[in-house]
């Protein structure tokens, strides 16, 4: 157990839609990066976030947000629901300072767009 | 940008050794790192190096050559577990420090 949690674990829904992920970071973990990986494919980056302030974006859509709360929590809204956005979205923290500042993931919530 | 590349697939047998090859392009390097996944499963963390040379962890090593752009995972005394995909991973100092991820490896050990 990695200490991040994602839910849902699992969701379908249909094009058009919209989702919500959510991802709560380890204790004291201030970094969260959310990523895309569709079947057989690599991590895409989507967006990072440090104490609720985003800090990097990469490949993210703009029918796709995100956001961090001030407990740490964090969103990723998913909005106007295509076939191609069906994939695991992983959620990682990462510890503040120190060590190697390597990501801690979540197990992922696997989205199903019909 | 980021380049990272690595093989898409290799094969070995258990009991064996196996290398798994990643070259990289940045401009603001700061850390490579290594992980595991399961089909299915999170990434797990393995290894990670920052300074050239070879960072030893019992069966699993990783080396780092950042003149070359260049990094391997080395696996020894291959397990039928060790059948998973092996990512390697840059830290973008330019980029606040995000982690951009090479397609992956999927390695299978036969038996």
């Amino acid at each position: 157990d990695s200490g991040v949690t994602q839910t849902p674990k699992h969701l379908i829904t249909a094009t058009g839609q919209r989702v919500t992920l959510r991802c709560s970071p380890r204790s004291g973990d201030l970094s969260v990066y959310w990523y895309q990986q569709s079947l057989d494919q690599g991590l895409q980056f989507l967006i990072q976030y440090y104490n609720g302030e985003e800090r990097a974006k990469g490949n993210i859509l703009e029918r796709f947000s995100a956001q961090q709360f001030p407990d740490l929590h964090s969103e990723l809204n998913l909005s106007s629901l295509e076939l191609g956005d069906s994939a695991l979205y992983f959620c990682a923290s990462s510890p503040r300072g120190g060590g190697t500042g390597e990501l801690f993931f979540g197990e992922g919530s696997r989205l199903t767009v019909l | 940008g980021q380049n990272i590349d690595q093989p898409t697939e290799m094969t070995a047998t258990e009991g064996a050794i196996v290398q798994i090859n990643c070259t990289y392009q940045t401009s603001g390097f700061n850390g490579l790192f290594w992980y595991q996944q399961h089909a299915g499963e999170a990434p797990t963390f393995l290894s990670y190096n920052v300074l050239d040379g070879l960072e030893e962890k019992g069966r699993f090593s990783s080396f780092l050559s950042r003149s070359k752009g260049y990094s391997y995972l080395l696996l020894k005394e291959l397990q039928m577990k060790d059948s998973a995909s092996y990512l390697c991973a840059v830290r973008d100092m330019r980029n606040n420090n995000d982690m951009r991820f090479g397609a992956g490896t999927r390695l299978t050990v036969k038996p």
